[in-house]
């Protein structure tokens, strides 16, 4: 089945305690893409990777790496989480090495709740 | 950055009565607009990408209009079901940018 998945699902951490979100995605995609959700703003771009070993800022990065070594995986890290990035999260992937034109997949969703 | 307003934030409607909202986005620079349905408690998932002016896509009884030279597109349903209680985001890309930029979605919900 093509999906795209990310782990946690769920996710209560502290103030400075490194983390990572896995997302992998099984299409074969080169365009990989990490969004936040927060109540009343539309979904913002962290980061985005056109290809392996290319990534770059979206909206909101800081606070925020990522890396893409493999065309399947898009790990998100948070090297010092603060509670203001407490959020919904998620991972999408598309054809093509831009979002424009291409549907993007959505995987299930991380909620993290940094205290 | 550009910016994408979506309008009614949230609706309730009757089990076969049909609905519409609305998405704004600049013009200028144009390059597609998605529409993604979301669900409670799901991922969001696509409904349609539009490119052309005048484009209409349909699927079942969701269908999509968009005019690029004003800068809006509807989405429509028609008969609307209880199962089509969702969040309905719409998303615009430009030329200059490798990205979409989300609106903030219009919540529906229909009552039986």
């Amino acid at each position: 089945e093509a999906q795209v998945t990310q782990n946690p699902r769920y996710l209560i951490t502290v103030t400075g305690k490194k983390l990572t979100v896995t997302c992998s995605q099984n299409m074969n995609h080169e365009y990989m893409s990490w969004y936040r959700q927060d109540p009343g703003l539309g979904l913002r771009q962290i980061y985005y990777s056109m290809n392996v070993e290319v990534t770059d800022k979206g909206d909101v990065p800081e606070g925020y790496k990522v890396s893409r070594k493999e065309k399947r995986n898009f790990p998100l890290i948070l090297e010092s989480p603060s509670p203001n990035q407490t959020s919904l999260y998620f991972c999408a992937s598309s054809r093509g090495q831009g979002a424009q034109i291409n549907e993007q997949f959505f995987g299930p969703g991380t909620r993290l709740t940094v205290l | 950055i550009l910016n994408v307003e979506q309008s009614p934030q949230s609706l309730h409607v009757q089990e076969g009565d049909s609905t519409n909202f609305t998405c704004s986005f600049p013009s200028s620079n144009f390059y597609a607009l998605h529409w993604y349905r979301w669900e409670t408690a799901k991922s969001p998932e696509a409904l349609f990408v539009m490119t052309l002016n005048g484009d209409e896509k349909k699927k079942g009884r969701i269908s999509a209009t968009l005019n690029t030279k004003e800068g809006y597109s509807y989405l429509y349903i028609k008969g609307s079901q209880p199962e089509d209680s969702a969040t309905y985001l719409c998303a615009s890309a430009d030329y200059n940018t490798d990205k979409l930029i989300f609106g903030t979605g219009t919540r529906l919900q229909v009552f039986p």
